[in-house]
């Protein structure tokens, strides 16, 4: 049973443009929830989190948006850039109070910026 | 300030046999977890390790075994290699109740 979907796994996006990446959970024990990026032959990335206690956190281009009521958040890359392409993974933990956490990750959505 | 550290970058190894990873998290980091990449399946928690302890432990079978040491380096070991083994191991460390660094993985073909 996936409790973090990704369910598109690539998205094409013209330079300059906005790119949207969408994941889903099921699980609503998670309360902190990220985003990576991994390039090819190297370890994911950390870009941006968000707390559930949020609905909204914002990085320089990226900007991460959670619908706790619709379990869905999304990444917004704007304006999308070449460098940008890469695979992005969704991320999920669950406070287990002992300062040990596991990320549960989506199986990644590969990001193509057309220059 | 070094990254975390995984050693071998690639490994080729026979069905059946076994294997050891290894990584060495970011100096003073002392929680160090593995997790397997595979393209059907996405990136899978195997363990976490805290002070040479296992703290949290994934869904995969008893063949998948780690351990961390005093200096907060760790090992993960599968005995019994199948094809299904095949996959990138990543390494992450971490602070308390912060984010993971991950290393660039051990990319293990199992023929």
């Amino acid at each position: 049973d996936q409790q973090v979907k990704q369910n598109s796994p690539s998205l094409s996006v013209q330079e300059g443009r906005i790119s949207i990446l969408n994941c889903d959970y099921t699980n609503s024990m998670f309360d902190y929830f990220l985003w990576y990026k991994k390039y090819p032959a190297e370890g994911p990335t950390f870009l941006i989190s968000i707390s559930s206690i949020k609905d909204k956190n914002e990085d320089g281009r990226f900007t991460v948006f959670l619908n706790k009521s619709a379990k869905h958040l999304s990444l917004h890359i704007v304006p999308s850039q070449p460098g940008d392409s890469a695979v992005y993974f969704c991320a999920a933990s669950a406070s287990s109070g002992a300062g040990s956490y596991q990320l549960t990750f989506g199986k990644g959505t590969k990001l193509s910026v057309i220059p | 300030k070094a990254g975390v550290t995984q050693t071998p970058r690639y490994l080729i190894k026979t069905r059946g046999q076994q294997v050891t990873l290894s990584c060495s998290p970011i100096s003073g980091h002392r929680s160090v977890s593995w997790y397997q990449q595979t393209p059907g399946q996405g990136l899978q928690f195997l363990f976490e390790y805290f002070s040479e302890t296992q703290r949290n432990k994934g869904n995969f079978p008893g063949r998948f075994s780690g351990r961390q040491f005093s200096n907060s380096r760790s090992e993960m070991n599968v005995s019994t290699l199948e094809l299904g083994d095949s996959a990138l191991y990543l390494c992450a460390s971490s602070l308390p109740n912060l984010g993971y660094t991950f290393g660039s993985g051990t990319r293990l073909t199992v023929v």
